[in-house]
């Protein structure tokens, strides 16, 4: 069974930094591709970032370009998302998500349940 | 980037009825077109695939349709478990961009 679950979520002051990780199990991840997707309260998904199984490509929303960096250990089965000079329109819940594909079919066939980002001083 | 807009904003449906949920591009997304399901409180589902193949698990009664710029997801016979917001999402070009969703609710 397909497992992801996220840490690291919390309250952060605008401008600061927060490292998301999610953990995943239950299939050989470093031939999967894996993406971060957040939510704002209330509101529809928004895609983030995705890495490819190797980890050799990323890519990024503009709203989060410069200051996101998402990067996976194949060893630790993990993919982080290093979140730096946060801003209040970054406060979404988070969720982890599995790629179809290592590194084509840009859709995500399993989810976290998410972790909680919320930014403010 | 491509915009995804999805309409009506929300669906009231009596059960047993069918339920029509139709999702457009601004610029062809060809069949890279995915459904997801979001229940309250969950994470959301993946639905359908490739604008029209059911995903592992998923009813018969979910059906996809469309390609380039025009989508449609119906469910055949609402049941009570399909209340939701349904998400549309196309994959063709970066970035990866979702639609607004579209909130099924039992009439």
């Amino acid at each position: 069974e397909v497992q992801l679950v996220e840490s690291g979520g919390g309250l952060v002051q605008p401008g600061g930094s927060l490292r998301l990780s999610c953990a995943a199990s239950g299939f050989t991840f470093s031939s999967y591709a894996m993406s971060w997707v957040r939510q704002a309260p209330g509101k529809g998904l928004e895609w983030v970032s995705s890495i490819t199984g190797s980890g050799g490509t990323t890519y990024y929303a503009d709203s989060v370009k410069g200051r996101f960096t998402i990067s996976r250990d194949n060893s630790e089965n993990t993919v982080y998302l290093l979140m730096n000079s946060v801003r209040a329109e970054d406060t979404a819940l988070y969720y982890c998500a599995r790629v179809r594909g290592a590194s084509s079919a840009w859709h995500f066939t399993d989810w976290g349940q998410g972790t909680l980002v919320t930014v403010s001083s | 980037e491509i915009v995804m807009t999805q309409s009506p904003a929300t669906l009231s449906v009596s059960p047993g009825e069918r339920a029509t949920l139709s999702c457009r591009a601004s610029q062809s997304v060809s069949s890279y077109l995915v459904w997801y399901q979001q229940k309250p409180g969950q994470a959301p589902r993946l639905l359908i695939y490739g604008a029209s193949t059911r995903a592992t698990g998923i009813p018969a009664r979910f059906s996809g349709s469309g390609s380039g710029t025009e989508f449609t997801l119906t469910i055949s016979s609402l049941q009570s478990e399909d209340v939701a917001v349904y998400y549309c999402q196309q994959h063709n070009i970066w970035p990866l961009t979702f639609g607004g969703g579209t909130k099924v609710e039992i009439k």
